[in-house]
């Protein structure tokens, strides 16, 4: 069964460094999505790709966080510099129907750890 | 933006219970709620969802209530099993707008 790839599962870094997280999502899914887990609560988005085209990316730190799709297939969200706030799990997910319309499909998540 | 809180933050019940989760929301156009399960150190899974057509589904031992005037649904398993112990999560949308999640639930199975 197809599954959407995330690297790396785990990331330490301390602040003010720069940390990258990529995904790879289920082949076919047009759909592709950035969410942060903070422990405790529920998954909130950070940017919304439809094929290579950002659809919503209001809650997206932009003076710190990056997100790119460039061939609309696999995705890199970069953080720089990384801040003690931003520990958390950074899950991707995907869909195959056209956005927010269908079921997610969620990695494995990178947990990343700023000291 | 929508807003949705959800209820109990955790939850016990004793093997073969029935456990019930439940979920408000506050935009009155929303029109899709799924229900994710997440265990733990694991990915969050759709296990069923609704939409605003519909007032029940079921599947199996699980299924999802909901009411549009009121603005809420509610997550119920039946005959619960030690695997049901998880981090459920409800949300909400409509239309193409972004997903809303609830702040989850953690479920414990007591055997």
């Amino acid at each position: 069964e197809a599954e959407v790839a995330q690297s790396p599962r785990y990331k330490i870094t301390e602040k003010s460094q720069a940390v990258a997280f990529w995904c790879d999502p289920i082949s076919g899914h047009a759909t592709l999505y950035w969410y942060r887990q903070i422990l405790g609560q529920g998954p909130e988005l950070l940017v919304q790709f439809q094929d290579e085209s950002v659809v919503d990316d209001s809650q997206l730190p932009k003076d710190r966080f990056s997100a790119e799709r460039l061939k609309g297939v696999d995705s890199t969200l970069k953080i720089q510099p990384a801040e003690l706030g931003d520990s958390a799990m950074y899950l991707c997910a995907s869909s195959r129907l056209a956005a927010n319309t269908g079921e997610l499909f969620f990695g494995e998540g990178s947990r990343l750890t700023v000291l | 933006g929508e807003n949705v809180e959800q209820h109990p933050s955790t939850l016990s019940v004793q093997e073969g219970d029935s456990a019930v989760i439940k979920c408000t929301y506050s935009d009155s156009a929303s029109n899709y709620f799924p229900w994710y399960k997440q265990e733990l150190g694991k990915r969050p899974q759709l296990i069923i969802d609704i939409r605003s057509n519909v007032g029940e589904k079921k599947d199996q031992r699980i299924a999802v209530t909901l009411n549009k005037t009121a603005k809420h649904f509610s997550l119920h398993i039946t005959e619960t099993q030690p695997e049901d112990s998880a981090v459920y999560f409800c949300a909400a949308h409509r239309g193409n707008e972004k997903l809303t999640f609830g702040t989850g639930t953690r479920l414990t199975i007591i055997p």
